[in-house]
């Protein structure tokens, strides 16, 4: 199995300012046919289901706000908020789909308001 | 937009069964995969398995061989996911999802059971 590791377990962020979470696999996610990195990521906010964010690493999904953005390849990925709102609150999630049809998702970040 | 609505909370005590429902509507339930993610009390995610309808074709996690099964109605299109022998470890929130199987692209309310003796 491919471990997704998050880093780091929480932060608080200052409203406007940036925050970065990364996620690290434990072997890379890249696929050489489409040379895509298979990263999701996902935002959970209290008692709902979690969200999409971003596909292929950093592909945003249709209707999120560009202020989220996500990059990397191999093992090593990164989710940023360029301005963190208030309505950002929420834990965040990366999940790898290299083994399809089995997943692994990373631990969870929790993103709150400094 | 294609809408998934779970079944409701279920209370359940140990050795016993449950099977949580989830029917989609709008979209084209046969050609996408539904696969079933749950997420135990204050914890993170875990994939459980997937069933695409058009082929019913299913796959699991390994650590519920033998006592998870997932089906689909096509004439409904709902898709139900059967978890048999519950253990108190089972308490959590089943969530169903849909996508083309590599990422969910969107997911239902989720369903919590309840394991207790």
């Amino acid at each position: 199995d491919i471990v997704m590791t998050q880093s780091p377990d929480s932060l608080a962020v200052s409203l406007g300012e940036r925050a970065t979470i990364n996620c690290k696999s434990s072997r890379s996610v890249l696929y050489t046919f489409n040379k895509k990195n298979s990263v999701a990521w996902y935002q959970q906010k209290p008692g709902q289901p979690p969200k999409l964010l971003i596909y292929w690493a950093s592909t945003r999904e249709f209707g999120v706000p560009e202020r989220f953005s996500g990059s990397g390849s191999g093992t090593d990925f990164t989710l940023t908020i360029s301005s963190l709102q208030a309505e950002d609150v929420a834990v965040y999630y990366c999940q790898q789909y290299y083994t399809t049809p089995s997943w692994t998702f990373g631990q969870g970040t929790k993103v709150e308001i400094k | 937009q294609v809408q998934l609505v779970q079944s409701g909370a279920e209370v359940k005590k140990p050795g016993s069964s449950v099977r949580v429902s989830c029917k989609a509507s709008g979209g084209t339930f046969s050609s996408d995969t539904i696969t079933w993610v749950r997420q135990a009390p204050g914890q993170g995610l875990e994939w459980m398995g997937r069933i695409i309808p058009l082929v019913d074709v299913t796959n699991n996690a390994v650590r519920f061989e033998g006592r998870i099964t997932f089906t689909a109605d096509k004439s409904t299109s709902t898709a139900y996911m059967e978890l048999r022998r519950l253990r108190s470890e089972d308490t959590a929130v089943y969530y169903c999802t849909r996508g083309d199987g590599d990422f969910a692209l969107s997911w239902g309310q989720g369903t919590l059971v309840s394991v207790s003796s």
